[in-house]
């Protein structure tokens, strides 16, 4: 069946710094990808997502590209601020799935100051 | 954007008990929800698929019996807990899809989710 695997945490980092965080997919046909962002206390967020093979993904300074070749759709931000600290979780939802958006186990983020 | 409710965001309860969550779609409608069950530092369990009209799908190893759902319109779902435990203890948050792409793209609305702790 269809499943996500993403880069086990914690994730600590100073701020300014670069992230990436690593998502790979496994999926029969072509599902759409997304990464969710769960604040301390707060309710699961869309971040951003792509729909088709090459389409990147942006909002907030996080970008992903849907890497078909690769099966992957890595988080990436260019410099990291305190307030990014949170647990980010992959995902995918396809036909196949029936619409149901299966997680990646998630990661979570530390920005120390 | 569209926004999912839910209802309430803390209950604690007594074993034996139950207890009903209720899930809405603000703003748009909804033919199909779905309920997650997330412990504490992990990734969200899909538990079930709510259908308006006819009866959820509920994932593997999931007690039907024991989570009650049911999709009274379009706007609404509702999971209760009956027989509550203290293993029964997590948070539970259900979303919905917006219904805008096809199916698969749609993208899911998240509610805030309800903490549930039976004693």
């Amino acid at each position: 069946g269809d499943s996500v695997t993403q880069m086990e945490g914690p994730v600590t980092l100073s701020e300014e710094a670069f992230l990436t965080i690593n998502c790979t997919y496994t999926a029969t046909g072509y599902p759409s990808l997304f990464w969710y962002v769960q604040y301390p206390g707060e309710g699961l967020q869309l971040l951003l997502k792509a729909t088709k093979a090459d389409d990147k993904g942006s909002n907030k300074g996080f970008e992903a590209t849907y890497r078909k070749e690769t099966t992957s759709f890595h988080l990436e931000k260019g410099s990291v601020q305190v307030s990014d600290s949170a647990v980010y979780f992959c995902a995918l939802s396809s036909y196949s799935s029936a619409s149901k958006i299966i997680f990646g186990s998630g990661t979570r983020l530390s920005i120390r100051p | 954007g569209a926004v999912v409710s839910q209802h309430p965001s803390r209950v604690i309860c007594k074993s034996g008990t139950s207890v009903k969550i209720e899930c809405r779609s603000l703003d748009f409608q909804a033919t199909t929800m779905f309920w997650y069950r997330q412990f504490p530092k992990q990734s969200l369990m899909l538990m079930a698929t709510s259908n308006e009209g006819s009866k959820a799908t509920y994932e593997q190893g999931v007690e039907k019996d024991k989570f009650l759902i049911n999709h009274a319109s379009l706007t609404l779902s509702t999971l209760t807990v009956t027989s509550a435990h203290p293993e029964d203890s997590s948070f539970y948050i259900c979303s919905a899809p917006d219904g805008r792409g096809r199916e698969g793209t749609d993208t899911q609305y998240f509610g805030p989710g309800t903490r549930l702790t039976v004693l």
